[in-house]
C-alpha cells in the first residue's frame, strides 16, 4: 500500500515561470492538503481539497496560486509567475476523513526559485 | 537544556534520557492531537495522536500527556536514542482542518 507521494522531489524555476506540483493520495484517502514550510519553520496550512472540490483555501495566497484534485489522476499544486520568496519545501498530505484522522504525508517538493 | 534558536526552540538530552517535548495549543474547542516527527529532507511521520477524551495515551517508548485546562499537550519519550534526533510538531484539530505548532528540534548528545 503506497503511501503518499509527491513529485518532482526538486523542481528549479527560474523568475516569472510556472511551478505544478503533483500529489497523489494514500490509496482511499479522499482528503487531501496542502501545507508549506520554510526552513527552520513550522508547516503551514494552504488549502484543503476533496475530489473536484477546494473545501478550504483561506491559507492560499490570493493571486498565482492555484489547487485543483479532478476526479482522475493527482492533486495538483500550481504557482504562476513564481518569484524567489515562492522557495520552500511543499508538503502533501491525505486523510480518509476530515480532521479526525491523522495525515499522512508525502516527501515533499522543495522549489526553488532562481 | 532548553533554548530558542533563531527559530526553533531545541531540547538537548543525553542519549539514554528521557526527553519531554512541550506544545501549547491555541484552540479549546480542539478535540483531536497529533504529535510528528520530521527528519531532515523528510516530510513528517505520524508518531501518536490523542482525542481530547484522554488524558494519556502510550505507545513503543513514547507517551501523550493532554491537559485541556492549560491547553497544554507533552511528547515523552524514553531512554532517548540518536535516532530520535528531528524536528517534533504537534497539531490539533476541532473538526476543520490540523493547525501546526511551531516545532521543537530534539538533539540527542552521545
Amino acid at each position: 500500500n503506497a503511501g503518499v507521494m509527491q513529485n518532482p522531489r526538486h523542481l528549479v524555476r527560474r523568475r516569472g515561470q510556472e511551478a505544478r506540483l503533483r500529489c497523489s493520495p494514500m490509496k482511499g484517502h479522499s482528503h487531501v492538503y496542502w501545507y508549506r514550510q520554510l526552513p527552520e519553520e513550522g508547516l503551514k496550512f494552504m488549502v484543503y481539497l476533496q475530489k473536484e472540490n477546494i473545501i478550504d483555501e483561506s491559507g492560499m495566497p490570493k493571486e498565482r496560486f492555484s489547487a485543483e484534485f479532478p476526479k482522475e489522476g493527482p492533486s495538483i499544486l500550481r504557482i504562476q509567475q513564481v518569484v524567489r520568496g515562492d522557495s520552500a519545501a511543499y508538503f502533501c498530505a491525505s486523510s480518509g476523513l476530515r480532521g479526525t484522522e491523522k495525515l499522512f504525508f508525502g516527501s515533499g517538493t522543495q522549489l526553488s526559485v532562481l | 537544556g532548553e533554548s530558542v534558536g533563531l527559530h526553533l526552540p531545541t531540547l538537548s538530552v543525553q542519549e539514554g534520557d528521557n526527553s519531554i517535548i512541550n506544545c501549547a495549543y491555541s484552540n479549546s474547542a480542539s478535540d483531536y492531537f497529533i504529535w510528528y516527527k520530521q527528519e531532515s529532507g523528510k516530510g513528517p511521520q505520524f508518531i501518536i495522536d490523542i482525542r481530547s477524551n484522554m488524558d494519556k495515551r502510550q505507545g513503543q517508548r513514547v507517551t501523550v500527556l493532554l491537559n485541556k485546562t492549560v491547553k497544554h499537550l507533552s511528547l515523552q519519550i524514553a531512554a532517548t536514542q540518536p535516532g530520535d534526533s528531528a524536528v517534533y510538531f504537534c497539531a490539533e484539530s476541532y473538526g476543520q482542518n490540523f493547525v501546526f505548532g511551531p516545532g521543537t528540534r530534539l538533539s540527542v548528545l552521545p
